[in-house]
């Protein structure tokens, strides 16, 4: 079974700090990764996913997110922070095929200005 | 604007009472989804629907059940059976897993 672990919960950084968020799943197959991001009081929305081919993926407001297959990764970066990026963010996966994604449990960034 | 509306925003039920969870799509997805959102536990998979006139069961439907007699609408009937079913609900749609979901606003279920 598919599976997928956020390890920080809660994460506060200042206005201009870099961002990693970490997201390791438990699946030895095809796999299709995902982040989601839910702002305050907004729908849960892609911010950008990987599939197939360059494992350094761009998504949408500067973010991006590399796979590493042998460490079962993938992590979400952002050079430079932003109030506005202050949300919940969720990584998921859908082991190829099978049509369910199994999302984390989410990390909760807080922004400082 | 094509989307996935949720309704009512907010429900309040009282114990023993089943209460059903509207979610429509307009966007001629086939498949949908209920999850649900609790603090720290992420998102989890209650049913989904491949397609008209049939669902399967997600990692937690026991005390929930579904229809799906269009491809628009996936109800959601969270039932006394469930124990704990205050919650927030999540509908979402999408034609085909790699490219991610649509989601709804949410419905915020409170039992009192």
């Amino acid at each position: 079974a598919q599976s997928v672990s956020q390890h920080n919960h809660h994460v506060i950084l200042s206005e201009a700090a870099s961002l990693e968020l970490g997201c390791n799943y438990s699946y030895g197959g095809t796999v299709n990764l995902f982040w989601y991001v839910q702002y305050p009081g907004q729908h849960l929305q892609l911010l950008l996913k990987y599939f197939s081919g360059d494992p350094l993926v761009k998504g949408i407001k500067g973010f991006e997110a590399e796979f590493i297959k042998s460490k079962f990764s993938f992590n979400l970066r952002k050079p430079s922070v932003q109030w506005s990026d202050t949300a919940e963010y969720f990584c998921a996966v859908n082991s190829g095929g099978y049509q369910k994604v199994t999302f984390g449990t989410g990390t909760k960034l807080q922004v400082i200005p | 604007d094509g989307g996935i509306t949720q309704s009512p925003k907010y429900l309040f039920r009282k114990e023993g009472q089943n209460v059903t969870l509207s979610c429509e799509q307009n966007l001629n997805h086939d498949a949908m989804y209920w999850y649900r959102q609790d603090p720290g536990q992420g998102l989890r998979l209650i049913y989904y629907s491949q397609i008209v006139n049939d669902f399967q069961k997600g990692d937690i439907a026991e005390g929930y059940s579904v229809s799906r007699e269009k491809k628009e609408s996936f109800p959601l009937t969270v039932t006394s059976a469930q124990k704990n079913p205050t919650a927030f609900y999540l509908c979402a749609s999408g034609d085909r897993a790699v490219e991610g979901y649509t989601f709804g606003s949410g419905t915020r279920l409170t039992v009192v």
